[in-house]
């Protein structure tokens, strides 16, 4: 079945400093939403892309989907402590099941 | 509603008892989703309605599990003879439509089972 792999699992990094969290599935995608989740919290839906190639901003976060639209990425610029959190790949994959298989998260700690 | 409310937002059980949890998903959502999310890791896609009926069973870990919605809102998960290795956070969303759009979060019922 349809896999979605998110790497790396844990990133650990100086307040001000660059993130990236890498999302793979072993299928092409329809679309791929990213969440994010707070310490002790629930997911929040973050974004959207459905076009092969698309690139959104919000702010300092920039998600990408890539041409073949079986990855994505979500960077971070000059990350800030309320960047904490886990954050999640989410995609449904073409012409089959219309179920939304989530990564398993990347873990992101910032320190001050 | 304002949201997805899901309860009781704690449940503390021994094991071999039954469990029932509650979601009330956001007013006008005909998806909803149940997942299971334990310590630390990611989710676990457990099941979805569209409307009222199931057409994915599949992520239920085994029999003991079932899950009903009626009236195309309210949906409670039953964990029937709970074990230990059931304890983790249970979390519903709805959507307005099934999967591709935005799941919407509940704040989770947080099991424990002793």
């Amino acid at each position: 079945g349809q896999q979605v792999m998110q790497i790396p699992q844990y990133q650990h990094v100086q307040e001000g400093e660059d993130f990236t969290t890498y999302c793979n599935s072993s299928t092409t995608l329809s679309n791929i939403q990213w969440y994010k989740q707070r310490p002790g919290g629930h997911p929040v839906f973050l974004i959207q892309l459905v076009k092969s190639g698309e690139v959104k901003k919000q702010k300092r976060l920039t998600f990408q989907f890539g041409e073949a639209k079986k990855n994505s990425s979500l960077h971070i610029t000059a990350t800030q402590t309320t960047d904490v959190g886990t954050y999640f790949c989410a995609g449904i994959g073409q012409g089959g099941s219309e179920k939304l298989v989530f990564g398993k998260g990347t873990k992101l700690t910032v320190n001050p | 509603g304002a949201g997805v409310s899901q309860s009781p937002s704690n449940k503390v059980t021994e094991k071999g008892k039954d469990v029932e949890l509650r979601c009330d998903p956001i007013s006008g959502h005909t998806a909803l989703y149940w997942y299971r999310q334990s310590l630390g890791q990611g989710l676990e896609f457990l099941i979805y309605f569209q409307g009222n009926s199931a057409p994915d069973k599949s992520g239920l870990p085994s029999d003991r599990f079932s899950a009903e919605r009626t009236g195309g809102s309210v949906s409670t998960l039953t964990i029937q003879r709970t074990q230990q290795e059931d304890s983790a956070v249970y979390l519903c969303a709805s959507s307005l439509v099934w999967s591709v759009e935005t799941q919407y979060f509940g704040p989770g019922t947080r099991l424990l089972v002793l």
